[in-house]
């Protein structure tokens, strides 16, 4: 079965510190993966997705992700993190179903 | 665009009562999910429909959890009877294709609390 593992459950970074999270997966193949961000009360919203083409994909909010292969990774990053990204963000990827697995999440805590 | 639409957002309700949790997709979506969320088992995948057909039910916890997609723009989520393990917030998503790649677009949730 596939598998998402973030191995971070919670990240404190000061304001204006950089952020790199964590995720690995477990589907052999190339997979679709994702990242998606879910504010405290609300549905989880994209952040962005890899499928193909550039492994350094940008999404909103001035994050972005590095697939690497060889290290069935997808990490998170963010130059300069804000108080208003304090969240819960979720990995996930979709491989061999077209359903996709989640991670357990890591929830980021932003230190003014 | 009104996102997916969500009812009741909180329900509380006493063991052994009837509980029904609603769900509008994004109008020309195919392919919608329910999830449950709680803290012990993270975000679970309970059933996911493609063109208002059930695909994928093996997350539906037992018996007493049922779903319905009746048409395109609604889907309903009942449990009967509750129990208090049942407390968690559910979530509905909708994506425009059944497609691996494609984005899954959440509901702001139903947080379910069992008595």
């Amino acid at each position: 079965a596939q598998s998402v593992t973030q191995p971070d459950i919670h990240i404190t970074v000061s304001e204006g510190a950089s952020l790199e999270l964590r995720c690995n997966y477990s589907y052999g193949a190339t997979p679709y993966l994702f990242w998606y961000v879910q504010s405290p009360g609300q549905g989880l919203q994209l952040l962005l997705k890899y499928f193909s083409g550039d492994t350094l994909v940008q999404g909103i909010k001035g994050f972005e992700a590095e697939f690497k292969r060889s290290q069935s990774s997808f990490n998170l990053r963010k130059p300069s993190v804000h108080w208003s990204d304090a969240a819960e963000y979720f990995c996930a990827e979709s491989g061999g179903s077209y359903i996709p697995t989640f991670g357990r999440g890591t929830s980021l805590i932003v230190h003014p | 665009d009104a996102g997916v639409i969500q009812s009741p957002r909180h329900e509380v309700t006493e063991m052994g009562q009837e509980v029904t949790l609603r769900c509008k997709p994004i109008s020309g979506h195919n392919s919608l999910f329910w999830y449950r969320q709680t803290m012990m088992r993270g975000l679970e995948l309970l059933i996911y429909f493609n063109n208002n057909v059930p695909i994928d039910d093996s997350g539906m916890p037992e018996d007493r959890f049922s779903a319905k997609m009746p048409n395109a723009s609604f889907s309903t989520l009942k449990i009967q009877p509750s129990e208090p393990r049942d407390s968690a917030v559910y979530f509905c998503a909708s994506s425009r294709t059944s497609g691996g790649a494609d984005t899954q677009y959440f509901g702001p949730g139903t947080r379910l609390t069992v008595l």
